[in-house]
C-alpha cells in the first residue's frame, strides 16, 4: 500500500527557514515524479513544485521560486522541501503528492504538515 | 497559464439526489483533467482522472466527462459521506499545474 508521510512541521518568524520532508513507501520512489502542493487556512490547493524521478527537472511556482528548493533521495524513499525567506502568505498545510504519468493526476497524497509563518 | 474555475461555489443537495459540478479550463486541456474530494482536515483524494476513469476504489456514483475545456463531475445519489469539497486539477500545460477554486458540496 502506497504511502507518504509529511515531516517538519513547525512555527517559524518571517524570514526563518524550515525543512519539510515526506517518506514514501509502498511503491518503486525512484519511478516516481513528485510534488508538493499546500493549502492556506481556509483556502483552496496551490501547486508549489515539481520534482522528476531522477531529480534532473525541477519546477516551481512563481510565488516560491528562489527562496523554495525541492530535492529527493532516491536511496532513503525521501523528499524534501527547503523553505528559506518564509513569509507569513506561505503558512500552509504542505502536502507531498505523487504525480501518476506525463499527463496523470497526482494519486496519492501525504496527510500534510502545517506550517505556520508568525512573528 | 491555465486557470480553471469550477462552479457553482457551493452546492446544496439532499441526500439521494443527484449532484452535478462543472469545471472550465481557459484553454483546452484535452481529457487531461482530475477531479479530488476533500473533507475537513483530510488530504484529497483522487476520485477521476483523464476526465472520466475512476481511481482504485472510487464508487461507480462517481461519473465524469468532458473535454476541451468543459468538464463536469457526477455524483449520482449523494450519500453522506459525499458532502466534501470537490476540486479539478488540470495536468495538459504544466508547469504549473492548477486546481480550481473548489466545490463546497453540503447538505440541504
Amino acid at each position: 500500500e502506497v504511502h507518504l508521510v509529511e515531516s517538519g512541521e513547525g512555527l517559524i518568524q518571517p524570514g526563518g527557514s524550515l525543512r519539510l520532508a515526506c517518506a514514501a513507501s509502498g511503491f518503486s520512489f525512484s519511478n516516481y515524479d513528485m510534488n508538493w502542493v499546500r493549502q492556506a487556512p481556509g483556502r483552496g490547493l496551490e501547486w508549489v513544485s515539481y520534482i522528476s524521478n531522477s531529480g534532473k527537472t525541477i519546477y516551481y511556482a512563481d510565488s516560491v521560486k528562489g527562496r523554495f528548493t525541492i530535492s529527493r533521495e532516491n536511496a532513503k524513499n525521501s523528499l524534501f522541501l527547503q523553505m528559506n525567506s518564509l513569509r507569513d502568505e506561505d503558512t500552509a498545510v504542505y502536502y507531498c503528492a505523487r504525480a501518476n504519468g506525463w499527463y496523470g493526476p497526482f494519486d496519492y497524497w501525504g496527510q500534510g504538515t502545517l506550517v505556520t509563518v508568525s512573528s | 497559464e491555465i486557470v480553471m474555475t469550477q462552479s457553482p461555489g457551493t452546492l446544496s443537495v439532499s441526500p439521494g439526489e443527484r449532484a452535478t459540478l462543472s469545471c472550465r479550463a481557459s484553454q483546452s486541456i484535452s481529457n487531461n483533467l482530475a477531479w479530488y474530494q476533500q473533507k475537513p482536515g483530510q488530504a484529497p483524494r483522487l476520485l477521476i482522472y483523464d476526465a472520466s476513469t475512476r481511481a482504485t476504489g472510487v464508487p461507480a456514483r462517481f461519473s465524469g466527462s468532458g473535454s476541451g475545456t468543459e468538464f463536469t463531475l457526477t455524483i449520482s445519489r449523494l450519500q453522506s459521506e459525499d458532502f466534501a469539497v470537490y476540486y479539478c486539477q488540470q495536468s495538459n500545460n504544466w508547469p504549473p499545474w492548477t486546481f480550481g477554486q473548489g466545490t463546497k458540496v453540503e447538505i440541504k
